[in-house]
């Protein structure tokens, strides 16, 4: 069973600064995806940024950036110029890509970000 | 373009008793998934429906089951209520075909055991 972890239950950063949130993944799959979701405080989940694993490239959305690193089971998310409103909990999650588009999407425990003003 | 709805917002229950919950998927997705978010942790995946059946289903006791419609709706059902049932219920809906199945989630339903 493929595993998702958040070492990080709450960041703080400054506004205008940049910020770095942790996630590793546990699974024996070669073909999967990754993604960052943010749920605001009492607002609907949405997501940020997603990442193919067959894809060298680090996905970038804007302000939002990712490291991913297949060998090591790595991927981390990028916040710069960090806004008010990027206050949120963010959760990491993977999915399967085995053929069949019903794959379940397995999250970590999230992490908290403050934006201090 | 509606985006996924759920219904109730809120929800009180007593243990032992049963619960429904609704999700209308986004327009155009085929695929429902349920997922349930204690207070401070990450969603965990119930079940996912499609084609008016369960397709996946995550580590849950046989008390949750669930239905999807032909206009691809979908409920959640939960028997004898627990008081470790209370969570926020997402659902999230998606489209089969889509080669990563982005999910879209609905705003929840909040449900309180006492």
């Amino acid at each position: 069973a493929q595993t998702v972890t958040q070492s990080q239950p709450e960041m703080s950063v400054q506004e205008a600064e940049t910020v770095t949130l942790s996630c590793t993944y546990d699974t024996s799959e070669s073909d999967y995806y990754l993604f960052w979701y943010k749920q605001p405080p009492s607002r609907q989940m949405i997501l940020v940024i997603r990442q193919e694993a067959y894809k060298q490239q680090n996905a970038t959305e804007n302000r939002f950036s990712v490291n991913f690193q297949k060998a090591a089971k790595s991927f981390s998310l990028k916040i710069s110029d960090s806004q008010l409103g990027d206050a949120a909990m963010y959760f990491c999650a993977y999915r399967s890509a085995l053929s069949g588009g019903y794959q379940k999407v397995t999250f970590g425990t999230g992490t908290k970000l403050q934006v201090i003003p | 373009d509606a985006g996924v709805t759920q219904s109730p917002t809120h929800l009180i229950k007593t243990r032992g008793q049963q619960v429904t919950l609704r999700c209308s998927p986004k327009s155009g997705h085929d695929t429902v998934s349920w997922y349930q978010q204690a207070l401070g942790q990450g969603p965990q995946f119930i079940f996912q429906y499609y084609e008016e059946e369960e397709r996946q289903r995550g580590n849950f006791p046989d008390r949750f089951s669930g239905h999807q419609y032909p206009n691809y709706s979908s409920e959640l059902n939960v028997n004898a209520l627990l008081l470790g049932d209370s969570a926020l219920y997402l659902c999230a809906s998606s489209l089969v075909e889509q080669r990563y199945n982005e999910q879209f989630f609905g705003p929840g339903t909040r449900l309180t055991v006492l």
